[in-house]
């Protein structure tokens, strides 16, 4: 089945340590999207990707950054983490930038800082 | 500004029907979406509106009004698995989507 797929589900990182978290999909969908979702509150847009072409939303922390090696793959890195960082963070795809597009998510990965 | 809204919390019976409203102001609209999400999971599409007027959709119907910037979600013989949070999310004109922060929707036996 075509799918967003997202690794790890629950990840705990130190306050300021390096953290990775991964996303891969096999619905080759040209457009990418990390959100981070706190509890009870809405998901809020930190990347999209429209193939290669990066997005940075304008009040995403520069501790945020994000790689797409190819198609299938993004990353999210958060180059040191604090206690607010402490979320959900979701990866998201369509198929195309314009227009109104369905967003199809991974699982999440629960991020808790230490 | 964008903004959706809608009420933080709902409750309804088992069987029963409910309506959960959203209100949105965006800049330029190109539709509205509601997703479903249970607890500790990714949100799931529901439905998408763009034109004026009720989509059925089995147990889920959803209605916009573009002149009232208004929509809702119908859930009708609510099972206690629809206990869920719905997230209202309207496009803007750059095809991004301004999300609501969710009603948090829960089902009594």
């Amino acid at each position: 089945d075509a799918m967003v797929i997202q690794n790890p589900r629950y990840q705990v990182t130190q306050f300021g340590k390096p953290v990775t978290l991964s996303c891969s999909q096999t619905l080759n969908h040209n457009v990418m999207y990390w959100y981070q979702q706190k509890s009870s509150q809405a998901p809020k847009l930190l990347f999209h990707y429209y193939d290669k072409d990066f997005n940075n939303e304008a009040d995403t922390p520069d501790n945020f950054q994000s790689r797409r090696p190819n198609t299938s793959f993004c990353f999210l890195d958060i180059r040191s983490p604090g206690l607010g960082d402490a979320a959900m963070y979701l990866c998201a795809t369509s198929s195309k930038r314009e227009g109104a597009e369905e967003q199809f998510f991974g699982p999440g990965t629960r991020l808790t800082v230490l | 500004g964008q903004n959706i809204d809608q009420p933080t919390e709902m409750t309804a019976t088992e069987g029963a029907i409910v309506q959960i409203n959203c209100t949105y102001q965006t800049s330029g609209f190109n539709g509205l979406f509601w997703y479903q999400q249970h607890a500790g999971e990714a949100p799931t599409f529901l439905s998408y509106n763009v034109l004026d007027g009720l989509e059925e959709k089995g147990r889920f119907s959803s209605f916009l009004s573009r002149s009232k910037g208004y929509s809702y979600l119908l859930l009708k013989e609510l099972q206690m698995k629809d206990s869920a949070s719905y997230l209202c999310a309207g496009v803007d004109s750059n095809y991004q989507l301004i999300w609501g922060a969710g009603t948090k929707l829960i089902i009594k036996p």
